[in-house]
């Protein structure tokens, strides 16, 4: 089986601007969750989707948005980039509430 | 505050010796306690997982301990390799199942 796959691998943005993420999870996959890397934070949890709901959200503004498909696939959006932003961007899914599945992330660079 | 706390500083072992990293979480009533390895540029990779009512999980060369009275979870990598060198996070998952919280990791580093 293909494992989680996120387009695209790096990106760069300026301030102001906006951006989205694709990720695609393995296949059978219903539940798509959506986290940010850095180093000072750690990984902290954004939104979680599950057949196109989005079912839990974490402490982000509202500048983060996301969205499922019907075919799982997932996009997040954030909008009005600030220099904070700057992250690694996972996508991980899952088949139920267990293990998460990680593809290898976006690394956003805002300047 | 809850928190999820894992030793922020490196831990260098020998080949061959055990490797024992520590999770100790405050304000949580985990259902069930993950630990995941992440290696340089990559996405984390899901290792164990134990539930609240578990005390002790085994895979291979990995054991995870669960003592929900102390609130920790130990990890210990047994006959460790320098392949074994990476980033270890452990996660866990609150009992109503919002979402899957981690810890800031811990640097392992296996010396030949």
């Amino acid at each position: 089986k293909a494992g989680v796959t996120q387009t695209p691998r790096y990106l760069i943005k300026t301030r102001g601007q906006q951006v989205t993420l694709s990720c695609s999870p393995i296949s059978g996959h219903r539940s798509v969750s959506w986290y940010q890397q850095t180093p000072g934070q750690g990984l902290q949890f954004l939104f979680e989707y599950f057949s196109e709901t989005q079912r839990n959200k974490g402490n982000f503004p509202g500048r983060f948005s996301g969205r499922q498909f019907s075919n799982s696939r997932s996009e997040m959006n954030v909008s009005t980039l600030e220099l904070g932003d700057s992250a690694l961007y996972l996508c991980a899914s899952s088949p139920g509430l267990n293990e998460q599945f990680f593809g290898p992330g976006t690394r956003l660079t805002v300047l | 505050s809850q928190k999820i706390e894992q030793n922020s500083e490196a831990l260098n072992i020998q080949e061959g010796k055990t490797a024992t990293l520590t999770c100790n979480y405050t304000n949580y009533s985990p259902a069930y306690l993950q630990w995941y390895r992440q290696d340089p540029g990559r996405g984390p990779v899901f290792l164990l997982l134990i539930r609240e009512n578990e005390k002790e999980k085994r895979k291979e060369r990995l054991k995870v301990t669960f003592d929900t009275t102390l609130k920790q979870s130990l990890f210990h990598i047994t006959a460790s390799q320098p392949a074994d060198s990476a980033t270890y996070l452990c996660a866990l998952m609150n009992t109503g199942f919002q979402k899957l919280v981690f810890g800031t990791g811990t640097r392992l580093l296996v010396s030949p």
